[in-house]
């Protein structure tokens, strides 16, 4: 059964501040890593990872996949209050279908 | 990235009634609709996967008679909660992928159908 674990689950940090979210995972046939974020709707999508070592960009957001240790990391760097969501990180495997991880519940502080 | 809608967005309803939710692909074909269930502070828990003009398949622990799926064009597919009770509310959600290798790579998200069982 395909598994995907984030740390930390909750995290709470002041504007400001630099963030590591992390995602481990074991997973058949993987064929892609995602990362989205959610506030109080439908996850929102931030980044598609397939290739090892290669760093996605986007504003203060990004993601880096480890393919030999089966890991991701999130980066958001000056973060906002509007950061403040719960990101959530799956994996795209057998059947095309997304397995997710619990998420990690960010708060940022003014 | 393209457009999936859903409806309603939120649904109150009596326990032992049925409760239909809709989920459209505006701007594409969705060759393939997967059905999730969220609980509060939980992630998201696929529920069964829908191909177009076949039988969803369901995940294991979700009863196929109690959550019915229809898919029955390229656009539209049902999730219709039967005899709905109170541990049935959550948020549910859909999302809709293309056809061949790019296509099935990517899952576009529905806003969601927030349900509440009295």
């Amino acid at each position: 059964e395909d598994k995907v674990v984030q740390s930390p689950l909750s995290l709470v940090v002041h504007e400001g501040d630099t963030v590591t979210l992390n995602c481990s995972y074991e997973v058949t046939n993987f064929r892609s890593l995602l990362w989205y974020k959610q506030e109080k709707k439908a996850p929102t999508f931030l980044f598609m990872l397939t290739s090892s070592g290669i760093e996605k960009k986007s504003g203060r957001l990004s993601s880096i996949l480890d393919k030999k240790e089966l890991f991701s990391i999130l980066n958001i760097t000056a973060t906002q209050t509007g950061d403040s969501a719960v990101y959530l990180c799956a994996t795209l495997g057998s059947n095309y279908k997304l397995t997710f991880g619990k998420g990690t519940l960010l708060t940022v502080n003014p | 990235g393209a457009v999936v809608s859903q409806h309603p967005s939120r649904v109150i309803c009596k326990s032992g009634t049925s409760v239909k939710i809709e989920c459209r692909s505006l701007d594409f074909q969705a060759t393939t609709m997967f059905w999730y269930r969220q609980f509060p502070k939980q992630s998201l828990m696929l529920m069964a996967t829908s191909n177009e003009g076949s039988k969803a398949t369901y995940e294991q622990g979700v009863e196929k008679d109690k959550f019915l799926i229809n898919h029955a064009s390229l656009t539209l597919s049902t999730l219709t909660v039967t005899s709905a009770h109170p541990e049935d509310s959550s948020f549910y959600i859909c999302s809709a992928s293309g056809e061949g290798d790019k296509g099935r790579n990517e899952q576009f998200f529905g806003p969601g159908t927030r349900l509440t069982v009295l």
